[in-house]
């Protein structure tokens, strides 16, 4: 199965701040990379897919870049509703795998 | 718009079996890969399997193999999803989610239902 490495585990960051949050794939996975975002007591929902491909509705202040095994999801201006759980996900491989999640709040 | 719709919180014994359903409306049910996902307490998340509603093909993680059972009725627009032998490490969340746009990224998800396995 390929592993998916998440970091960090939790992140807090101010209003207007732009955080990065990193994965990492134990093989190649080719850009097959989708992030999600899951707020508190709500299920995930997809924002980026391809590494970089923004998901219909989703604010272009996320964007996603990367290849290989190595990849991010870059939010700008940190808004209070982005205050949620992010994975992140291969779709190169099955089994699907996800990443441990990052936990972003707000200073 | 879509929507996928799970069945209510369960309490159940070790060792009895439970069967989860996810309604699905907004879109064609037979286009779409309908997959399902695990996720316990503090954890992330793991991937059970898929079911292609068109042909009633699937796909296990292996992990949940002998565990998971995915069914869907084209009739009604609804997958289920069957856990067996359950212990206390199947307490945990357990959410639909479609995927066809792009093999295996998972564009629409239920609200989940919670699993709780006790005596």
């Amino acid at each position: 199965d390929i592993q998916m490495t998440q970091s960090p585990a939790s992140l807090s960051a101010s209003l207007g701040e732009t955080v990065t949050i990193e994965c990492l794939a134990s093989e190649d996975i080719y850009s097959n990379l989708a992030w999600y975002q899951q707020k508190p007591g709500k299920s995930p929902q997809l924002l980026i897919y391809y590494a970089n491909s923004l998901n219909d509705g989703v604010p272009s202040r996320f964007s996603g870049s990367g290849s290989g095994t190595q990849y991010s999801l870059k939010i700008n201006s940190l808004q209070s509703e982005d205050v949620s759980i992010y994975f992140c996900q291969q779709n190169y491989d099955s089994p699907w795998t996800f990443g441990g999640g990052t936990k972003l709040e707000l200073k | 718009q879509v929507q996928l719709q799970q069945s209510g919180a369960e309490l159940v014994k070790p060792g009895s079996s439970v069967k989860i359903s996810c309604k699905a409306s907004g879109y064609t049910f037979t286009s779409y890969d309908m997959h399902w996902i695990k996720q316990q307490p503090g954890n992330g998340l793991e991937w059970i399997g898929w079911i292609y509603p068109g042909n009633g093909n699937t796909k296990y993680n292996q992990k949940f193999n002998g565990k998971a059972t995915l069914t869907a009725d084209k009739s009604s627009s609804t997958a289920y999803m069957q856990l067996s032998s359950l212990t206390s490490e199947d307490s945990a969340v357990y959410f639909c989610a479609r995927s066809g746009f792009m093999y295996g990224v998972m564009d629409a998800w239920g609200q989940g239902a919670s699993v709780t396995v006790s005596s």
